[in-house]
């Protein structure tokens, strides 16, 4: 039963490249999530997606794009990275989107330098 | 804007003792919150969760509080333990399972 997973772990990139995140999960969840962690902060929403095909963008998009083709996958692009994406991403999914709780990845370091 | 927040950055308890984090919300429609612990290095972990017609829910070892008078969430852990070191989240689900977190506290567990 592997859940929910992210790749890579830890990952840096230069300064305006592009950068794929992915996130799998073996539930069959409806709903998926992006979150960013950044130190001494907690979780703050970038992308959701309520099926496949459907996204929309949560509190902090700009910078970033995401598709959901299968109802597994749920990748995070980066499309020309900035320093200030520096952080910590985590994927998260959710059978239903209503009062049920979220399940996390293990996380994706991400360093822009 | 409306936001879920805590009051305490860290919280230091002795092994044996009752920890109890606190966490404020600001939006009164709010009828669902969830508690999650991150352990260094991983991703945030489900402990329990309350929905807004309750006041008072437990699992094992810990209890939420719902105040909705004054819009006020606690989590309490009894007998802590140094394997409950962790930061501790509030959250509240925003729709759509959307969740907004606070900050945070860090609760560090002494011998």
């Amino acid at each position: 039963d592997a859940g929910i997973t992210q790749s890579p772990r830890y990952k840096i990139t230069e300064t305006g490249r592009q950068v794929t995140l992915m996130c799998h999960q073996t539930w069959s969840h409806s709903y998926m999530f992006w979150y960013r962690q950044d130190l001494g902060h907690g979780l703050r929403l970038i992308y959701y997606s309520a099926a496949a095909d459907i996204t929309d963008k949560g509190e902090v998009p700009d910078g970033y794009v995401v598709s959901r083709s299968k109802t597994e996958n749920f990748p995070l692009t980066l499309e020309s990275a900035t320093r200030s994406q520096t952080s910590v991403y985590f994927c998260a999914s959710n059978p239903d989107g209503v009062n049920t709780e979220a399940f996390f990845g293990q996380g994706t370091r991400l360093t822009v330098v | 804007g409306e936001s879920v927040g805590l009051h305490l950055p860290t919280l230091s308890v002795q092994e044996g003792d009752n920890s109890i984090i606190n966490c404020a919300y600001s939006n009164s429609a709010s009828d669902y919150f969830i508690w999650y612990k991150q352990e260094s290095g991983k991703g945030p972990q489900f402990i329990i969760d309350i929905r807004s017609n309750m006041d008072k829910r437990q699992g094992q070892r810990v209890t939420v509080l719902l105040n909705k008078t004054v819009k006020h969430l606690s989590l309490q852990i009894a007998a802590t333990q140094p394997g409950d070191s962790a930061v501790y989240f509030c959250a509240e689900n925003k729709g759509w399972g959307k969740l907004q977190f606070g900050a945070g506290t860090q609760v560090v567990v002494t011998p």
